[in-house]
């Protein structure tokens, strides 16, 4: 499976964008770019999702090089309750539920 | 709308015995799959199902055993636990491969 590697933590202001970044230098023309982030004591929530093109939604948006070896988790407006522990994986199409989790980024989001 | 429902949310075990966790979804999802999250680490695949009777290993199946009778659940057998395997233990489920895929919220198992 193609690796991503990923900074340990961040720290963020409430209320500030948080950019958060990706590389996947090995990835497969198959391969999506899935974020998924994990809140203390709870199970993984996905965040976004892509190919080739930048994706939004009403929780992130999600900017992709155009190389497609690195991407960007963009949050608009860090919350308190962003606070989490952000994974990008690389997810190939027909792998079913076959998520590879790394270690993530901690965000530490402050007052 | 339930999701996926995992039962129980806590368990103890002594070493050598026996233990099934429960793993349920509602969402008519054909993907099922185990995880385990050691302290500090990403999440580990256990074993993974793409329909019911049709189960895979993942990347650490060794002393795990699964089955998918139905497409609602996907149970997860501990044959004979070990201190190892203490963990937290995380059902997911999706309706297709590339789409995203739903948790629970975790059984934390612990094995003296």
């Amino acid at each position: 499976d193609a690796k991503t590697t990923q900074p340990n933590s961040m720290e963020s202001n409430e209320e500030e964008p948080v950019h958060l970044p990706c590389n996947h230098s090995t990835i497969s023309g198959t391969d999506y770019i899935h974020w998924y982030r994990q809140l203390p004591s709870q199970g993984p929530e996905y965040v976004i999702h892509g190919l080739t093109s930048n994706v939004n939604n009403r929780m992130a948006s999600l900017a992709i090089a155009e190389d497609r070896k690195s991407s960007t988790l963009i949050l608009h407006r860090a919350t308190l309750r962003d606070a989490a522990v952000y994974y990008c994986i690389l997810r190939d199409s027909g792998t079913a539920s076959k998520l590879t989790f790394g270690t993530g980024t901690r965000l530490q989001v402050t007052l | 709308n339930a999701g996926v429902t995992q039962t129980p949310k806590f368990q103890v075990l002594k070493t050598g015995q026996s233990m099934t966790l429960q793993c349920a979804q509602d969402m008519n999802h054909e993907y099922m799959s185990w995880y385990r999250q050691d302290p500090g680490m990403g999440l580990r695949l256990i074993h993974y199902s793409v329909g019911a009777g049709i189960t895979d290993q993942g990347e650490v199946p060794n002393g795990y055993n699964v089955s998918r009778s139905t497409t609602e659940d996907f149970p997860l057998r501990l044959l004979s636990a070990a201190p190892s395997q203490t963990s937290v233990y995380f059902c997911a489920s999706s309706y297709e491969d590339d789409t995203e895929a739903f948790f629970g919220q975790g059984t934390r198992l612990t094995v003296v």
